[in-house]
């Protein structure tokens, strides 16, 4: 009964500093997401998965990577971390596109 | 580009007060509208959805009609409960994009 599975749930980096987040899903989805969510700015697409061995850049991918490693899992790298980059992170998968399950989210901080 | 802006939150209501949570949008085609739910420290969670014009989503209470001629999907809940204070999210699906785009959220807090 696990769903969408993000890890870690709370982060704390210093500018500069890389770190890779790590989502994982047991539906048998083929689509992938990574949105961050700030206030009053609703969600936004990082990048995205259709499908395993695909990748496609959303709204704001600048100063990200991902990795579809399977088709349970796809990760977000962030390379050199920025406070711009200080966010509430989810992941979420779906079979069809519409309907989409969210993980619990990552509460990463930037200093 | 497709777009889907909200009411400003937060809105603060009273238990058993009627809720109506504004939401608009713009797209080209026939696009499926989503509410999307998001409870204290939980990722979001589809509340309902319609797909076509003049279709109603429904849900615990909560009922959204898709209307095309004012391009618009308002969120309704006759009688409110403290349960209900969360992040509500409207949504667009546009089959072109394969994905989907949402309003910036409107929090609703409940009081008894």
């Amino acid at each position: 009964n696990a769903g969408v599975t993000q890890t870690p749930k709370f982060q704390v980096l210093k500018t500069g500093q890389s770190m890779t987040l790590q989502c994982a899903q047991d539906m048998n989805h083929n689509s992938m997401y990574w949105y961050r969510q700030d206030p009053g700015m609703g969600l936004r697409l990082i990048y995205y998965s259709a499908s395993e061995g695909t990748t496609d850049k959303g709204e704001v991918p600048n100063g990200y990577n991902v990795s579809r490693l399977n088709k349970r899992e796809f990760s977000l790298r962030l390379e050199s971390a920025a406070p711009s980059q200080t966010s509430v992170y989810f992941c979420a998968s779906s079979s069809e596109g519409e309907k989409l399950f969210f993980g619990s989210g990552t509460q990463l901080s930037v200093l | 580009g497709n777009s889907v802006t909200q009411m400003e939150g937060p809105v603060t209501l009273s238990e058993e007060a009627f809720l109506t949570i504004n939401c608009t949008y713009t797209a080209t085609g026939y696009p499926s509208l989503f509410w999307y739910v998001q409870y204290p420290g939980e990722g979001l969670q589809l509340l309902l959805k319609a797909t076509k014009a003049d279709d109603k989503g429904s849900n615990k209470g909560f009922e959204a009609t898709y209307r095309k001629e004012t391009t618009s999907f308002h969120l309704e809940k006759g009688s409110v409960q403290v349960s209900d204070s969360a992040v509500y999210f409207c949504a667009l699906f546009s089959g072109g994009y394969n994905k989907l785009i949402f309003g910036a959220g409107t929090r609703l807090a409940v009081h008894p």
